[in-house]
């Protein structure tokens, strides 16, 4: 167990519908980032949050948005859904982003 | 970001030593080398990291060439619980970890 935990484990959403999933970082850990897993795929980075501000942006649109709150947990959000969005989606917590990163067990996404 | 280069697939006896090659020729010179595992559909787990010498820890020993052009993994006594994707990713500092398609290591009984 790593100490990141990720909420839901599983989702179901429809097409355009909204979406938000929600990790705890590790304690002590400053540094969130957002990473999306298509299946059969390595995990992409989505973007990275440090100390409440981001901190680094992937190539995903601006319908991908994020949130650190002061106890550096962290939401991601989903707007407009579309079936692509369909993946399983995974936080990392680190300290000051620096070193090891320590991954949650993962957010399940299915749009229909 | 240096690119990587792994095999796609590795079979390994229980009990042997698995080694796992990747190669990352354009790595500079203050990126590390990290190495991760994803067992099937949990979260990525990291394994060791390292910049240019030698590391072990209680999961793994990572071998870095001298023009750190090319690492190996080495699991010293596989287990069947090893099976998993490895991933080899170089990275420095703050930057986000770019993920390949990584190694499937499949241990056989």
């Amino acid at each position: 167990e790593t100490g990141v935990t990720q909420s839901p484990t599983h989702l179901i959403k429809t097409r355009g519908q909204q979406v938000t999933l929600r990790c705890s970082s590790q304690s002590g850990h400053n540094t969130v980032s957002w990473y999306q897993q298509a299946l059969g795929q390595g995990p992409q980075f989505i973007f990275q949050y440090y100390r409440e501000e981001e901190n680094g942006r992937g190539n995903f649109p601006p319908r991908f948005s994020g949130l650190q709150f002061p106890n550096y947990s962290s939401e991601l959000n989903v707007n407009a859904l579309e079936l692509d969005d369909s993946a399983l989606y995974l936080c990392a917590s680190s300290l000051e982003g620096w070193g090891e990163a320590f991954f949650g067990q993962g957010t399940r996404l299915t749009v229909v | 970001d240096a690119k990587t280069t792994q095999p796609t697939s590795m079979d390994c006896a229980e009990g042997r030593a698995a080694n796992l090659p990747c190669n990352h020729s354009t790595i500079s010179g203050n990126e590390y080398v990290y190495w991760y595992r994803q067992i099937h559909s949990q979260g990525p787990q990291y394994i060791i990291h390292g910049l240019k010498n030698n590391e072990t820890n209680e999961m793994a020993s990572l071998i870095i060439t001298e023009d750190r052009k090319s690492s190996t993994l080495i699991l010293p006594h596989a287990t069947l619980r090893d099976t998993a994707v490895y991933y080899c990713i170089p990275r420095a500092g703050q930057n986000q970890f770019y993920f390949g398609t990584g190694t499937s290591l499949t241990v056989i009984p």
